[in-house]
């Protein structure tokens, strides 16, 4: 079974500060890199996608960095709000044929505290 | 424009009833999922279809059938309920096989 693993589970930031999630995975055939965001009694949304191809991708207060020799990749909340608050999960797929699992990490709980 | 929507959003069964968790997307999607999410477990596949006419297990499928019924719907069928599979269960869909999925809001079932 292909694995994304991600860390920490849970994080408490101060309003301001910067929030940073760690995931690595294992299958080098995954070509796509997304990151969902989670409002508590809500599905999980899209929240910023990174392809292997590039190292950096910045929306907004979110980045993604992306190590392609180290298997890892992380969310990087610059100026984190309370707003922010809910739990996000990284995730990797192989966009080639026949493939359709979506592998998601076991999410991290973020508090925004003001 | 709905989105994917889910029925019922909370359901009680108890063990060995049966129910049906029925989704609906109106993105003209072709791919639809059944995802569950337990605490700590983060986001498991059930089924999916990836396109009309086709189904296929995912991580976690013992206990459950799905039924795509056309390109909009796609159900999960529960025959008989067990209290493990007390869940939140999450319908999503995607255009293709892009990783970029659409969640519904969730359906929370508990099993007693």
């Amino acid at each position: 079974q292909q694995q994304v693993k991600q860390s920490p589970q849970s994080l408490i930031v101060q309003k301001g500060g910067i929030s940073i999630i760690n995931c690595a995975y294992e299958n080098t055939a995954f070509d796509y890199f997304p990151w969902y965001q989670q409002f508590p009694g809500k599905g999980p949304a899209l929240l910023i996608a990174i392809r292997p191809d590039v190292s950096e991708k910045k929306e907004g207060r979110f980045t993604i960095s992306f190590n392609k020799s180290a298997k890892q990749f992380s969310l990087h909340i610059m100026d984190s709000q309370p707003g922010d608050s809910a739990t996000y999960f990284c995730a990797a797929h192989y966009t080639g044929a026949g493939s359709y699992q979506l592998t998601f990490g076991k999410g991290t709980k973020l508090s925004v505290i003001p | 424009n709905a989105g994917v929507t889910q029925t019922p959003k909370f359901q009680v069964l108890k063990t060995g009833q049966s129910m049906t968790l029925q989704c609906a997307q109106d993105m003209n999607h072709n791919s639809m999922y059944w995802y569950r999410q337990d605490p700590g477990m983060g986001l498991r596949l059930i089924y999916y279809s990836a396109s009309e006419g086709t189904t296929d297990k995912g991580e976690v499928p013992n206990g459950y059938n799905v039924s795509r019924l056309n390109k909009r719907e796609f159900s999960l069928r529960l025959e008989s309920a067990a209290p493990s599979q007390t869940s939140v269960y999450f319908c999503a869909s995607s255009l293709e096989n892009t990783g970029e999925l659409f969640f519904g809001e969730g359906s929370r079932l508990t099993v007693l």
